[in-house]
């Protein structure tokens, strides 16, 4: 069974931390990708790698960096937190190339509140 | 750039009731189109997805959604829909360019309410 695990379900941050958000594959998939989930606004794409220490800027980086040290891997990193990233964080990866390799696999989300 | 629109914020239904959930996408380029849903506290999982070939196509839990090319619409539809539908649907496309990086862009999400 194909998996995509994110380490915690619930996080509470001060404003101001340093804040780590993982994600890890065990399908040896090349893409990863960080979308943030707002009522209303449906996801947005925060950040995605296409390969180790490879990454790209999605639609929402600021406030945002990431790291991809290891290719199953893929973190998610809020440099200092502000009430304003309270959201649901959810990681996903796909294959390569286009066609079936398209389907996006999701984990399980963290929803981060930041007070 | 892609975009995709789903217009209908909330749809609530009666059980047994058939329903569809419209999206409609904008893209100057080809795309892959998706359909996920998402339980209560849980991440996305696929519904279905449209690649190449037949328009309509079957997907997990007695959904189907249909491509329709000239109106740029992915409608999602259910003949007959179970309070276990009860969740957030989301469209999403895929540019299907050669080197496209699989990303997805997805429309705001359309709460299908299921009642008894």
């Amino acid at each position: 069974d194909v998996k995509v695990t994110q380490s915690s379900r619930y996080l509470v941050k001060r404003t101001g931390e340093k804040v780590f958000l993982e994600c890890v594959q065990d399908m040896d998939h090349e893409n990863m990708f960080w979308y943030r989930q707002d009522p209303g606004l449906g996801l947005r794409l925060i950040y995605f790698s296409y390969d180790v220490k490879m990454k790209e800027k999605g639609d929402i980086p600021e406030g945002y960096s990431v790291s991809r040290e290891k290719k199953e891997r893929f973190s998610l990193i809020l440099e200092s937190a502000s009430t304003n990233q309270t959201s649901m964080y959810l990681c996903a990866s796909t294959l390569a190339g286009g066609g079936t390799n398209t389907e996006a696999f999701f984990g399980q989300g963290t929803r981060l509140t930041v007070v | 750039a892609q975009s995709v629109t789903q217009l209908d914020s909330q749809v609530p239904v009666f059980e047994e009731a058939p329903v569809e959930l419209r999206c409609n996408y904008s893209s100057s380029v080809s795309v892959y189109l998706f359909w996920y849903v998402q339980y209560p506290n849980q991440g996305l999982q696929l519904l279905l997805k449209y690649l190449s070939g037949s328009t309509l196509v079957k997907g997990i839990n007695g959904f189907e959604a249909e491509f329709n090319k000239s109106q740029t619409s992915f409608h999602l539809r259910k003949p007959s829909v179970h309070i276990s539908d009860t969740a957030e649907y989301f469209c999403a496309v895929s540019d299907r360019s050669r080197g496209a990086t699989n990303k997805l862009i997805f429309g705001t999400g359309t709460l299908l309410a299921v009642q008894p």
